[in-house]
């Protein structure tokens, strides 16, 4: 089974404090994927990685940066945590293989809920 | 702006009912549509997925329908179960594209 981990499940920061949010996948997969999901608003991307040390924006990058050294590891950095970054934040992991897009099949973690105040 | 627009955003639908969440979309360039189901304190997980070629795929008691004129696409649940309690969304990308456009969501509860 595919198994994607994210280092905390409830995690609460204060205004401005610089926040890590750690994921980690087990299968080796090439792609790996930050979404924040809200009520109302579905899960929106914000960053996403397709191999080691690369990265592209998503649709909501702005106040987020990443950072994949390893294949197995994504993490997400708010730089300077703001109220309206209070949110459940949601790692996935896709693989590509052969004609496989890293849009299809997505594994995803558990979800960090992140309350800053 | 949302690209994909689910309804309803919650939906009460009796044990043994079917259950019709709809997904509406704007760009005709959108080639995979996948729906993903999430329960409480887990992360979303593929429930099944189609492409255009098709207008309808079944997988046991979930069907989509698609509908490429209209740009619209629906899961269909068969004789609900208390089980499928959980927040459905649907999703598209286009062709070449590496991320997907998910829409708002629809929390279904089925009542035993």
């Amino acid at each position: 089974d595919v198994k994607v981990t994210q280092s905390s499940r409830y995690l609460v920061k204060r205004t401005g404090e610089k926040v890590f949010l750690e994921c980690v996948q087990d299968m080796d997969h090439e792609n790996m994927f930050w979404y924040r999901q809200d009520p109302g608003l579905g899960l929106r991307l914000i960053y996403f990685s397709y191999d080691v040390k690369m990265k592209e924006k998503g649709d909501i990058p702005e106040g987020y940066s990443v950072s994949r050294e390893k294949k197995e590891r994504f993490s997400l950095i708010l730089e300077s945590a703001s109220t309206n970054q209070t949110s459940m934040y949601l790692c996935a992991s896709s693989f590509t293989a052969g004609i496989r897009l890293p849009r299809e099949e997505q594994y995803f973690g558990p979800g960090t809920r992140l309350t800053v105040t | 702006q949302q690209q994909v627009k689910q309804s309803p955003q919650s939906l009460i639908v009796q044990k043994g009912g079917i259950s019709i969440i709809n997904c509406a979309y704007e760009n005709t360039a959108f080639d995979y549509f996948p729906w993903y189901q999430q329960f409480p304190g887990k992360g979303p997980a593929l429930l099944i997925a189609i492409r255009p070629d098709v207008s309808e795929k079944k997988e046991g008691r979930f069907t989509i329908s698609f509908n490429k004129s209209a740009k619209q696409f629906s899961l269909h649940i068969m004789d609900s179960q208390p089980g499928d309690s959980a927040t459905y969304f649907c999703a598209a990308s286009s062709k070449g594209a590496q991320k997907l456009v998910f829409g708002q969501g629809t929390r279904l509860t089925i009542n035993p």
